[in-house]
């Protein structure tokens, strides 16, 4: 079973400010990890990914995420947000080829970014 | 140039009707998935094929059909239309090697009106 928990559906911050989006997981075997983009009127779009090796990775756009195995967590951040990072954020966890690719999605954050 | 491509984009039709969703990848992944985005934006897998066989079928009403001609398109036929079934409705690939470790590519979606 595998499951994630993001945490607070809209996030505000100022241009310029630090994004730190939540990302709380469970997983029954050793996870992968994701977190999508989605601008309005599109599809998602991969930011980046925890398969296993470094944990912390960094992703498009100046994205980065750390996984923390003793917090289930896999939190978003970017130290400087830009009005371009306005969007909807989502985490989303798989158990790879154990359960045919299938990726879990958090319910999803928004993120509203104020000249 | 478009790697995940759905058609149509936009789909508004009366309760009742049967319509259909296209969705062709050209990225020679072997995994395509169909996703189900409400109102609400949560996303939930409905289906899945591997090169033509079904390997993920979430408990979906059987008004629901997929479709996988060959590997690189997965169509979605809708019986009996319902108002519930108003969403956008995403079409995704992914690779199997490595384990699928690679996370999804995208459709930008269709999104279906009911009236």
């Amino acid at each position: 079973a595998q499951s994630v928990t993001q945490l607070g559906s809209h996030v505000s911050v100022s241009e310029g400010a630090l994004v730190l989006l939540r990302c709380n997981y469970s997983s029954s075997v050793p996870p992968y990890l994701f977190w999508y983009v989605q601008y309005p009127n599109q599809g998602l779009q991969l930011l980046l990914k925890y398969t296993s090796a470094a944990t912390l990775v960094k992703g498009i756009n100046g994205f980065e995420a750390e996984f923390k195995k003793s917090e289930t967590s896999f939190h978003l951040t970017k130290p400087s947000a830009h009005m371009s990072d306005a969007a909807e954020y989502f985490c989303a966890v798989s158990a790879g080829s154990t359960n045919a690719g299938k990726s879990t999605f958090g319910d999803g954050t928004t993120l509203t970014v104020k000249p | 140039d478009t790697a995940v491509s759905q058609t149509p984009k936009y789909l508004v039709t009366q309760m009742g009707n049967d319509k259909s969703i296209k969705c062709e990848q050209n990225l020679g992944h072997d995994t395509m998935y169909w996703y189900k985005q409400d109102s609400k934006k949560f996303l939930k897998i409905m289906f899945s094929y591997n090169n033509k066989e079904l390997i993920i079928n979430e408990t979906v009403p059987n008004r629901f059909s997929p479709k996988s001609p060959d590997k690189a398109h997965l169509n979605l036929h809708i019986n009996s239309l319902e108002l519930g079934d108003s969403a956008v409705y995403f079409c995704a690939s992914s690779r199997i090697d490595p384990g699928f470790r690679d996370g999804y590519t995208f459709g930008s979606g269709t999104r279906l009106t009911v009236v």
